[in-house]
């Protein structure tokens, strides 16, 4: 398959840790990359490979993968944290095609 | 640091050529490390992958879109370009050029995207 599911929708309390979690096939053989994206602005990457945060996004963002299942990990939600999460890795038939999960919109409460 | 710039007609008439250029800041399209891609968001919904190229000249497309979709590279204006043609009420979009990198893993490298423009919104209607 070359689709990536998300959960629709994930909560959190402020200062509690939430795990936002992207599932498919190619997952077993590629990492991904997570972007926030808030309303009205264009998506930003927070975490990606293996073990990657870019420049300027806060350690509480971390990355994991096992099986066909890669995370996203937010120890110590702040309110700023509330956006869409999308991640991103490549299709598995190897024609070399991007593909992105559906999204998970994360409120926190 | 490199920044991206989408530009273009915020409205196209349905059956026509949608077409949006992107011009890059403080890095080359020319660069060999990179690939140049577009991807849309339709209202409320989710992102879409256009389709990329790389200044060795080539390119991957959406299957759902590759009937419809060019893209291409003026490295002498160090701009990429998306036309779209045939379009109807359902490309509405917000439509984003980002910067591409292969990044390596487990067995072997997917594509992601690190720099991102700010968006331009693009309206079918006749």
């Amino acid at each position: 398959s070359s689709d990536l599911t998300q959960d629709p929708a994930v909560s959190v309390a402020l200062g509690q840790t939430v795990r936002i979690t992207c599932q498919g096939d190619s997952l077993k053989k590629y990492y991904v990359s997570w972007y926030q994206q808030k309303p009205g602005q264009a998506p930003k990457l927070v975490f990606y490979g293996k073990n990657s945060r870019p420049s300027g996004i806060p350690d509480r963002f971390s990355g994991s993968s096992s099986g066909n299942t890669a995370s996203l990990t937010i120890t110590g939600a702040q309110a700023e944290d509330e956006a869409d999460y999308f991640c991103n890795s490549r299709d598995i038939s190897g024609n070399h095609l991007v593909i992105f999960g559906g999204g998970t919109k994360l409120t926190v409460l | 640091q490199v920044q991206l710039q989408e530009s273009g007609p915020g409205l196209e008439k349905p059956s026509e050529t949608l077409s949006l250029t992107c011009s890059v800041s403080g890095g080359s399209v020319s660069s060999a490390s990179f690939y140049w891609s577009w991807i849309r968001q339709s209202p409320g919904k989710g992102l879409e992958w256009i389709g990329y190229i790389h200044s060795s000249g080539s390119s991957n497309y959406n299957a759902a879109l590759k009937s419809r979709v060019t893209i291409s590279l003026d490295t002498s204006k160090n701009q990429f370009s998306l036309k779209l043609s045939s379009v109807t009420a359902a490309d509405t979009a917000v439509y984003y050029c980002a910067r591409v990198v292969p990044i390596s893993g487990r067995s072997g490298y997917y594509y992601g995207m690190d720099v991102w423009g700010q968006g331009t919104k693009v309206t079918v209607s006749s």
